[in-house]
């Protein structure tokens, strides 16, 4: 069974930092792209960085270029998201997804002083 | 990195047929066969019904359908049923970058 697990969601502070995480099994994960995906409290699903599946290719969204980076470690069957420079509209629920797959539950971040 | 355009709502009776469109450019969905769709009922997880633009993962039904034509994707739902009342979500790869739609709520009347 394909599952997805973020952790290291939580409450920070504007211009503080989180580092998410999200463990894969249940399918080949160092062969799929991985991406991360957030959606605000009753708003829409907005794309947020995207990784190959050899870790040599990275994408993010406007809004977070320059202050997020995507990682994975395939040894571990690990995806994570360094989230730096954090601002109040970042705050979201958080998914890993991995492409054409199942999604996990999302790890929620909270950005507020 | 403008998002793709869907309609804010669409509706059918059950047991008809609704399609939603999502409308890009050239850089996203005419460039690329990378389309997908999503369902999301309320509170809960985006659900993957479409990708490569009219793939279904297993477990999908077939009454739910994608195509492609030019800049605009579309999901169809044949067969209406009140459970498939839920918020759509279209995106498509760009390149360096992945784009979604706003999200289109279907109602079953």
């Amino acid at each position: 069974e394909v599952q997805v697990v973020e952790s290291g969601g939580g409450l920070v502070q504007p211009g503080g930092s989180l580092r998410l995480s999200c463990a894969a099994s249940g399918f080949s994960f160092s062969r799929s792209w991985m991406h991360w995906v957030r959606q605000a409290p009753g708003k829409g699903l907005v794309w947020v960085s995207y990784i190959n599946s050899d870790g040599s290719r990275t994408g993010y969204a406007d809004s977070v270029k320059g202050r997020f980076t995507i990682s994975r470690d395939n040894a571990k069957n690990m995806l994570y998201l360094q989230m730096n420079s954090l601002r109040v509209e970042d705050a979201a629920l958080y998914y890993c997804v991995p492409a054409d797959l199942p999604w996990g539950q999302g790890t929620l971040v909270t950005v507020s002083s | 990195q403008s998002a793709l355009t869907q309609p804010p709502s669409a509706s059918g009776s059950p047991g008809q047929s609704v399609t939603i469109s999502c409308t890009g450019t050239s850089s996203d969905i005419g460039a690329y066969n990378y389309v997908s769709w999503y369902q999301q009922h309320p509170g809960k997880v985006p659900k993957l019904l479409i990708y490569d633009v009219s793939k279904r993962p297993s477990g999908v039904p077939d009454r739910f359908s994608g195509s492609k034509s030019g800049n605009t994707a579309s999901l169809t739902v044949s067969g209406l049923q009140a459970e498939d009342e839920a918020a759509y979500y279209c995106s498509s790869y760009a390149g360096s970058i992945v784009v979604f739609g706003g999200g289109t709520t279907l109602t079953v009347l």
